[in-house]
C-alpha cells in the first residue's frame, strides 16, 4: 500500500500548456520533497517544503504544501519539452523517505 | 557536487546466483539507502544505514542483505537471486542529522538488474 498517492499517473500535454500534479496522504510528514527523474538516471531533488501552507516557486514550477502537512501539489506554467520526466513526491519521516508511485509527464513540442 | 556512483548500469544474472551491487558516495554522508523501483510502485526502501556497520530494514528487506564496512560504501547483496528481484536498484546518500528537516537524498544512476 502506497503511503503517498499521486495523481494523475500519466499526463501528456502540448508545449505552452499548464499542468498540476497532486500528492496526497493520510499521514503527516515533517517535510515533503519533490523529485524529477529522467530516463536512465536517478531522481534529482527539486524542492523541500517544511511548513504547512508553504508555497515555493522555482522558475515556472510552483510547489504547495497543505496546511495539515499531508498533501502537496506541483504546478508547471507554460510547460516546455524539457519538463518531460517522472515527478515523484516523497514524505520525510526521521531521514527516511516514503515515495509516491510517480507521475509521468510528457510535454509535446 | 555530490557524486553517488553505482558499480554497474546493467546486470544480467541467473536464478540462484549471489549478486553484489556496490554504491560509493564522495560527500562524507552519514546516511545511505538502497531502493528498488518498479513501474507503478515508485521507489521502495530495502535497507538503510545511518553509520558504518549499522543497518536497518526498510519496507521490503526480504531476500536482501547489506554491508557497510566503510562510510563511503554501501553494498546490497542478493544471496540467491530470483526472477521477482528483476528491477531497477537505486542507491542514495544524505547528510543525516546535521541537515535536519532539509536533509536531501542524492541518488546514483541506478542498476537495472535482470534475473533469468
Amino acid at each position: 500500500t502506497q503511503l503517498l498517492e499521486q495523481s494523475p499517473q500519466f499526463l501528456s500535454i502540448q508545449e505552452g500548456e499548464n499542468l498540476t500534479v497532486y500528492c496526497n496522504s493520510s499521514s503527516v510528514f515533517s517535510s515533503l520533497q519533490w523529485y524529477r527523474q529522467e530516463p536512465g538516471e536517478g531522481p534529482v531533488l527539486l524542492v523541500t517544503v517544511v511548513t504547512g501552507g508553504e508555497v515555493k516557486k522555482l522558475k515556472r514550477l510552483t510547489f504547495q504544501f497543505g496546511d495539515a502537512r499531508k498533501d502537496s501539489s506541483l504546478h508547471i506554467t507554460a510547460a516546455q519539452p524539457g519538463d518531460t520526466g517522472l515527478y515523484l513526491c516523497a514524505g520525510a519521516d526521521d531521514y527516511k523517505l516514503s515515495f509516491g508511485a510517480g507521475t509521468t509527464v510528457t510535454v509535446r513540442a | 557536487d555530490v557524486k553517488v556512483t553505482q558499480s554497474s548500469r546493467y546486470l544480467v544474472k541467473r536464478t540462484g546466483e549471489k549478486v553484489f551491487l556496490e554504491c560509493v558516495q564522495d560527500m562524507d554522508h552519514e546516511n545511505m539507502f538502497w531502493y528498488r523501483q518498479d513501474p507503478g510502485l515508485g521507489l521502495r526502501l530495502i535497507y538503510f544505514s545511518y553509520d558504518v556497520k549499522m543497518k536497518e530494514k526498510g519496507d521490503i528487506p526480504e531476500g536482501y542483505s547489506v554491508s557497510r564496512e566503510k562510510k563511503e560504501r554501501f553494498s546490497l547483496i542478493l544471496e540467491s537471486a530470483s526472477t521477482n528481484q528483476t528491477s531497477m536498484y537505486l542507491c542514495a546518500s544524505s547528510s543525516g542529522r546535521r541537515a535536519g528537516k532539509k536533509d536531501t537524498q542524492y541518488f546514483g544512476p541506478g542498476t537495472r538488474l535482470t534475473v533469468l
